[in-house]
């Protein structure tokens, strides 16, 4: 089975620009999270949902961030207008209730904004 | 508030060595999940083991294993006999538990095994 899939892999970008970046969970999977790295603050959650409902956005830095879940099989992370501070590696993650919580992570976006 | 603290920041071993990576957590919450997680060089998250907070049995998975003591919150992570390849950052996390809930990351311990 094909893991959890993010599109694009590397996104270099200059200040101000839209940035967009998607994710497909597992199949069967209805819970998604999208969380960011940076060396400063490590791995914090940005926001997440169940059956495509947004449950927790606490973790969205500020209205320049916004994430959309249309339908099960996708999400869009959305950041407008970019700013540097923004360069990190975003992951996605997702799970389902047989799995316990057990979240699988998507390869990354890194993103660099410059 | 739940925190998760991982107060090792970086860990060097040579191979063979054993090596042990602290956890210890905070939450208010009676029922929780812990995890570890880790991350070669190549960016990947890659799930390791969930503990359920009812369970405080050990476990052992080959060269790991999992120390978990709610009497002191801790969970920490042991590597057997090292290898380079297991040179890492290892995170731990928790969440509450039932399906669906976010996890919260300690900042990690980078582990670098040289031959």
């Amino acid at each position: 089975d094909a893991g959890v899939i993010q599109s694009p892999r590397h996104e270099v970008t200059e200040m101000g620009q839209e940035v967009t970046l998607r994710c497909k969970p597992i199949s069967g999977h209805n819970s998604l999270f999208w969380y960011r790295q940076t060396m400063m603050r490590g791995l914090e959650l940005l926001i997440y949902f169940n059956n495509n409902v947004p449950i927790d956005d606490s973790g969205m830095p500020e209205d320049r961030f916004s994430a959309k879940m249309p339908n099960a099989s996708f999400s869009t992370l959305k950041i407008q207008p970019s700013e540097p501070r923004d360069s990190a590696v975003y992951f996605c993650a997702s799970t389902s209730p047989e799995r316990y919580n057990e979240q699988f992570f998507g390869p990354g976006t890194r993103l660099t904004v410059l | 508030a739940q925190k998760v603290t991982q107060a090792q920041t970086e860990i060097s071993v040579v191979e063979k060595e054993d090596v042990t990576l602290d956890c210890v957590y905070e939450t208010r919450d009676t029922t929780y999940y812990l995890f570890w997680y880790k991350q070669p060089p190549s960016g990947e998250l890659v799930f390791l083991i969930r503990r359920n907070s009812f369970d405080e049995q050990n476990e052992i998975s080959g060269r790991y294993s999992w120390n978990f003591q709610k009497s002191t919150s801790s969970f920490n992570f042991t590597i057997t006999a090292s290898q380079v390849v297991d040179s890492a950052v290892y995170f731990c996390a928790l969440s509450e538990a039932g399906g669906g809930t976010a996890l919260i990351f300690g900042k990690g311990t980078t582990l670098s095994v040289s031959s």
